[in-house]
C-alpha cells in the first residue's frame, strides 16, 4: 500500500530535550516536505526536500533541522524544542511539483506537546 | 504576499443540503488550486484540483472551478452526506522550483442525520 508514515503519532516532552519525528514514503518520491498545522493558520511549510541531499527552507524553518540522506526518509528534528513549537506536524511527498498539479500524499500526523 | 483566504467554520448542515464553502486567493501569478480534506485523527487527502483558469475539479460529488477573474476557487456539493463531516482546505502552488502548498486556514463541516 502507498503511504507515508510518520512515528511518533503522539509526544509530549520537555523544553530543551532534543527529539526527531521520523518521516517514510514508500513511492519513491522525489519531493518531501514538512508542515505544521495550528488553529486558525492552516499549514505552512517548515521544509522540503526535492531529492537526496538536497533541502531548503519553507516559510517558518526556524528551530527545525531535516536531513535527506535516503530518498524514502526525511526527518524532522527539533534540537533545543520550545512551547510554541507545540502543534500538529505533517509529512507530505510528492513525485512531481505541487505547482504542476503533483498531489501531495500526507502522512497521519505527528501531535507533539512542548511544556 | 500569496495568500488563500477561506470562509470561517464551523459550517453546520443537515444532510442533504447543499454546500458551498468559499475560497479566494491573492497570487501574483497563475498557480494551480487544490480542495485538500481531512478526516477527524487523519492525514490530509487531495479532494480535487485544477490547473489552469476556467478548469473544474471535480471528485466524489465536490466540484470547483478555477476562476481567474474573481480569483475563486470555491467548493460545491450538491447533497452533503454525514460521512462528508471534516476539515477542507483550499490551497494553491506555484510552478517553479519551490515545492510548496500554501493553504487556507480551513473549514470545519459538520454534516447532521
Amino acid at each position: 500500500e502507498a503511504q507515508v508514515t510518520q512515528n511518533p503519532r503522539y509526544l509530549i516532552t520537555v523544553t530543551g530535550k532534543k527529539l526527531t519525528v521520523t518521516c517514510s514514503q514508500n513511492m519513491n518520491h522525489e519531493y518531501m516536505s514538512w508542515y505544521r498545522q495550528d488553529p486558525g493558520l492552516g499549514l505552512r511549510q517548515i521544509y522540503y526536500s526535492m531529492n537526496v541531499e538536497v533541502t531548503d527552507k519553507g516559510d517558518v524553518p526556524e528551530g527545525y533541522k531535516v536531513s535527506r540522506k535516503e530518498k524514502r526518509n526525511f526527518p524532522l528534528i527539533l534540537e533545543s524544542p520550545s512551547p510554541n513549537q507545540t502543534s500538529l506536524y505533517f509529512c507530505a511527498s510528492s513525485q512531481g511539483l505541487a505547482g504542476r498539479g503533483d498531489t501531495q500524499y500526507f502522512g497521519p500526523g505527528t501531535r507533539l506537546t512542548v511544556l | 504576499g500569496d495568500s488563500v483566504t477561506q470562509m470561517e467554520g464551523p459550517v453546520t448542515l443537515s444532510e442533504e443540503a447543499f454546500l458551498t464553502i468559499n475560497c479566494t486567493y491573492t497570487a501574483t501569478g497563475y498557480p494551480s488550486l487544490f480542495w485538500y480534506v481531512q478526516y477527524p485523527g487523519e492525514g490530509l487527502q487531495l479532494l480535487l484540483k485544477a490547473t489552469k483558469a476556467d478548469d473544474k475539479g471535480s471528485n466524489k460529488g465536490f466540484e470547483a472551478t478555477y476562476r481567474k477573474e474573481t480569483t475563486s476557487f470555491h467548493l460545491e456539493k450538491g447533497s452533503v452526506q454525514v460521512s462528508d463531516s471534516a476539515v477542507y482546505f483550499c490551497a494553491l502552488a506555484f510552478s517553479g522550483g519551490y515545492n510548496k502548498l500554501i493553504f487556507g486556514a480551513g473549514t470545519r463541516l459538520a454534516v447532521h442525520p
